[in-house]
């Protein structure tokens, strides 16, 4: 399975900018993608094919990278972006997500 | 609008079956795919498999041959099922919509809260 690896937490202050990183154990050509969840909802997708913003996300997030390495960043950061953010791949089977980053706003 | 429910137990026996029904409804399952994913307490989210539009299925090797999923399109349902439950089974289970063979999930069900109870 692709193992898809992030830092466990992160902590910033408001108006910072922060990246949180994914690295992935194969290529994943450019199918990998972002999500937010806050506790006790539902992921939200945040960024799709490494660097495309999905509908009604703000332009404060964007995505990079190809291959094994990526990059969700918020920028500037706030306050109601405290969440853990997981990146997900599907080009490889089985689909496989990553444990989560934990975002603190300070 | 998109929307997807899943219903189901909240408490399931050791070593029982479990079955989720996940309902949609502002698209067809012919278009789109269903996949289900899960998420123990306080940890990450485990992709369990997928009923593609054409009625085709894809399994986490996981699940090994624990793991069904099934439709009625007439009726906009996904069905899960997964048999020899344990107690780390325990978990809120989602399902979501996707598209294409390498999709993301834009759409997901609110999940339902399944305990493994001995």
């Amino acid at each position: 399975d692709t193992v898809l690896t992030q830092s466990p937490a992160l902590a910033v202050s408001p108006g910072e900018r922060v990246s949180i990183s994914c690295r992935a154990s194969e290529g994943v050509n450019s199918y990998m993608h972002w999500y937010q969840q806050k506790p006790g909802q539902q992921p939200k997708l945040l960024i799709y094919k490494a660097s495309n913003l999905a509908s009604g996300v703000p332009a404060r997030f964007s995505g990079s990278g190809s291959g094994t390495d990526f990059t969700l960043t918020i920028d500037p950061v706030e306050a109601d972006d405290t969440a853990t953010y997981f990146c997900q791949q599907s080009w490889n089977d089985p689909f496989t997500f990553g444990s989560g980053t934990k975002l603190e706003i300070k | 609008q998109v929307q997807l429910k899943e219903t189901g137990p909240d408490l399931v026996q050791l070593t029982q079956t479990l079955s989720i029904t996940c309902t949609v409804s502002g698209f067809s399952l012919t278009t789109y795919n269903v996949h289900w994913v899960r998420q123990p307490p306080g940890k990450g989210l485990e992709w369990m498999g997928a009923m593609w539009n054409g009625g085709g299925t894809d399994y986490n090797s996981a699940f090994k041959s624990r793991l069904s999923i099934s439709r009625d399109t007439s009726k906009s349902q996904v069905f899960l099922k997964m048999n020899s439950l344990q107690t780390d089974d325990t978990a809120k289970y989602f399902c979501a919509r996707g598209y294409g063979y390498n999709p993301s999930f834009r759409y997901w069900g609110q999940g339902v809260m399944v305990t493994v109870s001995s």
